[in-house]
Formats: structure tokens, sequence, C-alpha cells
């Protein structure tokens, strides 16, 4: 079984702030993890993902998030946060070691820019 | 490019009545799936479709039945409707995972259900 947990309902932060979107993660074999956005009464779009390789890795709209295998988590980051960027973010894990492309997606953590 | 397209946007049936969601996507992708989105609860796979002529349950299938009806498109049927339904669906589709593809899902802009 996989799952994710997003452990924080809302984050506010000031515009020009640093932000981050935190996720964590279980699955069995190697994860897959992606984030994605929501606007409201939008369809979610894809931000980034995480396959192998560097923990670091970039995205759409100058997001990044960061891999940590020890720590099963892989939390979403952006050096200066923009009012536009207000939306709803959802962590998914997906176990590559299978072709079943299931994702199983976390509750989503609400994001709020403030002026 | 249309991407994910799904009909009707918003609906509102009685408790008992039936209703079809329909999905097609343009991507030439193998993968189909249908999620309910509620609040506070994220997305919850219904049913998928790994490729064509194939169906899977997902997480929450009781009262859905679904069609891969060719590559294109997946539709969601609700029997007999009730109010527990009542939710936001999301249709989405991939190239199927595997080799260098590792299935980041396309999504449509969703349908409205209401339940009375």
């Amino acid at each position: 079984a996989q799952s994710v947990a997003q452990p924080e309902d809302q984050v506010n932060v000031a515009e020009g702030n640093p932000l981050t979107v935190k996720c964590t993660y279980s699955v069995s074999g190697n994860p897959y993890l992606f984030w994605y956005v929501q606007y409201p009464n939008r369809g979610l779009q894809f931000l980034l993902k995480y396959i192998t390789g560097d923990n670091l890795v970039k995205g759409s709209y100058g997001f990044e998030a960061e891999f940590n295998k020890s720590q099963t988590s892989f939390h979403l980051k952006k050096p200066s946060a923009l009012v536009s960027d207000s939306a709803l973010y959802f962590c998914a894990v997906r176990d590559g070691g299978t072709n079943a492309g299931k994702s199983t997606f976390g509750d989503g953590t609400t994001l709020t820019v403030k002026p | 490019n249309a991407g994910v397209t799904q009909t009707p946007k918003f609906q509102v049936l009685k408790t008992g009545q039936s209703m079809t969601l329909q999905c097609a996507q343009d991507m030439n992708h193998n993968s189909m799936y249908w999620y309910r989105q509620d609040p506070g609860m994220g997305l919850r796979l219904i049913y998928y479709s790994a490729s064509e002529g194939t169906t899977d349950k997902g997480e929450v299938p009781n009262g859905y039945n679904v069609s891969r009806l060719n590559k294109r498109e997946f539709s969601l049927r609700l029997e007999s409707a009730a109010p527990s339904q009542t939710s936001v669906y999301f249709c989405a589709s991939t190239l199927k995972p595997g080799g260098s593809n590792t299935g980041e899902l396309f999504f449509g802009e969703g349908s409205r259900l209401t339940v009375l």
C-alpha cells in the first residue's frame, strides 16, 4: 500500500517570503513523487516530479522540491512567494516498480500568499 | 490541443437517477483514471484503465461503473445516484507508466455533481 500525508491544511506566507509545503510518503517500492497545483474551479496541473537523481528538483513557476529518502519527505519550496501562488497544492506518490500507474494523493494544502 | 475534456461540467440529480460522465483525451495516452474530490479528503481513485480494453477498481468503486470505449474515451456511470456521491469528479490520463515514462497525470477541468 502507498500513502501520502500533508500535515498542514493551510500555509500562510507574506509575498516575497520563502514558502514550504510539507509532504511525507510511504511506498513499498521506488517512490515516484509528484506535486500538483489546483486553482479555484480548475483541474489539477502538474508542477514537478522526483524519479531519481538529484534530490532537489525544479519545476514550473519557480517551484522546487527536496527529496529526502531517510525522512521519506518531499517538501515543496519556493524562495520568494507571489500572491498568484495562492492555490491548493497536492502531493502524490506512485510505486515506480509497477506499471499499474496508480497515484495516491494527499489531502491537499491551501497556500495563501498575502500582499 | 484540448487535452482532457469532461462533460458535463455541472449536473444536479435526484436520488435514484442515473447518469454518465464522459471523458475524452487527445494526447494518445494509454492510461485513464476517474477520481473524486471531496473537501479535506484529497483525490480518491474510483476506477482506472491501464490500457484500452482493461478496467480496474480503485479505492472507492462502489456505486460506479466504467467503460473504456476506445483509446480516447473513458466514461463513468452512476446507476442509482445517492447523496453521498455529491462530489467533484476528475478524469485524468497519462502515457502508460513504465520505461522512461514516469506517469504524471493530465487532468480535465472537473464535473461538479450534486445529488439531492
